[in-house]
């Protein structure tokens, strides 16, 4: 099975820079995904890792490392917008549906 | 707008009742899933269909049920409904079999009385 473990809240300041970290137990899986969640609304998807390494996607970059069972999605000039949740998921073995952590609630103050 | 649309967005009934929740997915989307997002809780995967057929389970219960549509929609049958079946329901499709980028829909709030 999958499990995925994600801080439940972060704090920050407009401006600023934050990482959410996402660390997975999983039997194998294609990639790690992130999506945000506005308050109420859909899940968005922000970026994917299929390989090790960094993507960004401007001011949003998401990292992963197998080897560490590890992945973190690294927010950069924070804006009071970006308060939101923000999931990591995983994509399994077969192509089934995406297996999501639980959260992480970000809130952005002036 | 993802594409996605499902109707009711709300959805009030009573306990021991049966609601039907539907999908539309993205054009050309084969893969719609269903997940459940109670209250403080992440998504919970329910069920995924591929072009007509159930193709993985998740944390479904018994009362659950749901079906894809030769013209690819899906509804998720809820019965016996319960309190603790209040939740946000959300359907998201993708293009195959499991692709990496699901697009959501805005989800149906049931609340159980």
């Amino acid at each position: 099975g999958q499990s995925l473990e994600q801080p439940s809240e972060v704090t920050a300041v407009e401006g600023a820079i934050v990482q959410i970290n996402c660390t997975y137990q999983t039997s194998g899986f294609y990639g790690l995904s992130w999506y945000q969640q506005h308050d109420g609304g859909a899940p968005t998807f922000l970026s994917y890792n299929a390989l090790d390494g960094l993507e960004e996607t401007g001011r949003f970059s998401s990292f992963l490392s197998r080897s560490d069972s590890y992945g973190y999605l690294l927010l950069q000039e924070l804006q009071m917008k970006d308060s939101a949740s923000y999931f990591c998921a995983v994509s399994p073995p077969g192509g089934t549906a995406l297996i999501f952590g639980k959260g992480t609630t970000l809130s952005v103050s002036s | 707008d993802s594409g996605v649309t499902q109707t009711p967005k709300h959805l009030i009934t009573a306990t021991g009742q049966r609601v039907t929740l539907r999908c539309s997915p993205r054009s050309g989307d084969l893969s719609v899933y269903w997940y459940q997002q109670s209250l403080d809780q992440g998504l919970q995967f329910l069920i995924q269909y591929y072009n007509g057929e159930e193709r993985a389970k998740g944390n479904i219960l018994e009362r659950f049920s749901a079906q894809q549509f030769p013209d690819l929609h899906s509804e998720l049958n809820l019965s016996s409904l319960e309190l603790g079946d209040s939740a946000l329901y959300f359907c998201a499709s993708s293009g195959g079999k499991g692709n990496t980028e699901a697009f959501f829909g805005q989800g149906t709030r049931l609340t159980v009385v």
